[in-house]
């Protein structure tokens, strides 16, 4: 099974400033047929994951454009430009699906006021 | 707007059995697979099963295989999780995911959850 490594754990932030989410994988997330399959959730307390980015670097509807995916192979980044109050307090979690099944997570960043 | 409401879930057992539900609405059910995740508390996510969109092929964690079964009933828009042999390990949140994929799952709708307790 493909093994997906978070960090860090937790991650404290500044208001306003940006902040940056790494998530590793066991081998390469290059699928046979050239795309990577690699997703970004955020959960938020007391609610369901909400995808934020998928394939890499695609963003869901209605995702703010402060939430940027990028990586390539087995190394990914979760980027918020700037950081705004509703993003505190969540877990973000990636998630693999070129290698499956099963569908495997990382163990999630949650991201807090600094 | 897609919905999916689970069902089911409540303290059981260690050993004793219990059937999830996931009722859909707002998307035509039959062309979708289906997934359902759980996540034990303050824990991470983790995959339980998917059931293709036309029943044809299941798949399960290890965790789970040989004890919990993934099913659907298209008539009723819903989606099933029998689980079997319950142990503690299994306590959880499940959720019931669409999955809008053709290569690969990808989650865009998750229900609300049920909440599963295995305590003697």
């Amino acid at each position: 099974d493909v093994v997906m490594t978070q960090s860090p754990l937790s991650l404290p932030v500044t208001l306003g400033q940006p902040a940056s989410i790494s998530c590793r994988s066991s081998q390469s997330l290059v699928s046979t047929d050239g795309n990577t399959y690699l997703n970004w959730f955020q959960q938020r307390p007391g609610q369901s994951p909400r995808r934020l980015i998928y394939e890499v670097s695609k963003r869901d509807s209605g995702v703010p454009d402060r939430f940027s995916g990028s990586g390539s192979g087995t190394d990914f980044t979760l980027k918020i430009s700037r950081v705004e109050g509703e993003d505190v307090g969540a877990v973000y979690y990636c998630m693999q699906g070129t290698h499956w099944p099963p569908v495997t997570f990382g163990g999630g960043t949650k991201v807090e006021i600094k | 707007q897609v919905q999916l409401v689970e069902s089911g879930g409540g303290v059981v057992q260690p050993g004793r059995s219990l059937r999830l539900s996931c009722v859909a609405s707002g998307f035509t059910f039959k062309n979708y697979g289906m997934h359902w995740v759980r996540q034990a508390a303050d824990k991470g996510l983790e995959w339980v099963a998917v059931i293709w969109y036309d029943g044809s092929k299941k798949y399960y964690a290890d965790s789970v295989k040989g004890r919990f079964t993934i099913s659907r009933d298209d008539s009723k828009n819903t989606l099933y999780l029998q689980v079997n042999t319950l142990r503690a390990e299994d306590t959880a949140m499940y959720y019931c995911v669409r999955d809008v994929g053709v290569r690969s799952p990808e989650y865009d709708y998750w229900g609300q959850g049920t909440l599963v307790t295995v305590s003697s």
